[in-house]
């Protein structure tokens, strides 16, 4: 079964600090893996997209990290920065069906405090 | 300015009332979609287009319709609502293809009592 995982579930952290949530997927075929920010009450909004042959992409202070043959990722985030407060979304995509099916982790919700 | 708009935004109805949830995109994507979102739970899809008049059931589609009649414009109809129903809705599009970025629209939270 198409499954993705996320950790922790939640985490609070100090303004400044850096932190690293993961992800952990049984998605077959892979086609590429997304990392997502929804702020609260808003719509998920794009950080990073990566194929399996890229190992880092960066988004600012964000930088992300795959792994395609452990099929984990992870989303480090550097400084953080009160307005990084919501939930971290990871998301794989099978492109099996000719488009992008794409498979939702429950997310990571952090909260930076000042 | 690219976005996807949904409305209503927020909705609070009564067991049985027909509703529809319309969404609109100025991107001209080919590929529309539906999520329900709910606690603890990723976002899982609904139903989605792949273009005017092309619809399909995603994971969850059961109580639910959606039609594709024009390009921007993919309504997600509840004929009968229920409480299990109740849930936070997105609507995304994309282009198609494999890498494309994929836009979600603001989210109507909807509550069946």
């Amino acid at each position: 079964k198409n499954q993705v995982e996320q950790s922790p579930q939640s985490l609070i952290i100090l303004e400044g600090k850096n932190c690293t949530l993961q992800c952990n997927y049984t998605v077959s075929p892979f086609s590429n893996l997304r990392w997502y920010k929804q702020d609260t009450g808003r719509g998920p909004v794009s950080l990073t997209i990566m194929t399996f042959s890229e190992n880092t992409k960066s988004n600012g202070r964000y930088t992300a990290t795959l792994d395609a043959d452990t099929k984990q990722s992870s989303l480090h985030i550097t400084a953080s920065q009160l307005s990084d407060s919501a939930s971290y979304i990871c998301v794989v995509s099978d492109f099996s069906g000719g488009y992008n099916k794409l498979i939702f982790g429950a997310g990571t919700r952090l909260a930076v405090h000042p | 300015e690219a976005q996807v708009t949904q409305n209503p935004r927020y909705l609070i109805t009564v067991t049985g009332k027909k509703l529809t949830v319309t969404c609109s995109q100025n991107m001209n994507h080919e590929y529309m979609s539906w999520y329900r979102q709910d606690p603890g739970l990723g976002l899982r899809q609904i139903y989605y287009s792949m273009n005017v008049e092309v619809t399909d059931k995603g994971d969850v589609p059961e109580g639910y319709k959606v039609s594709r009649k024009e390009k921007r414009n993919f309504p997600l109809i509840l004929e009968s609502p229920s409480p299990n129903q109740t849930s936070l809705y997105f609507c995304a599009s994309t282009e198609t293809g494999g890498l494309n970025e994929q836009y979600f629209g603001p989210g109507t939270r909807l509550t069946v009592t």
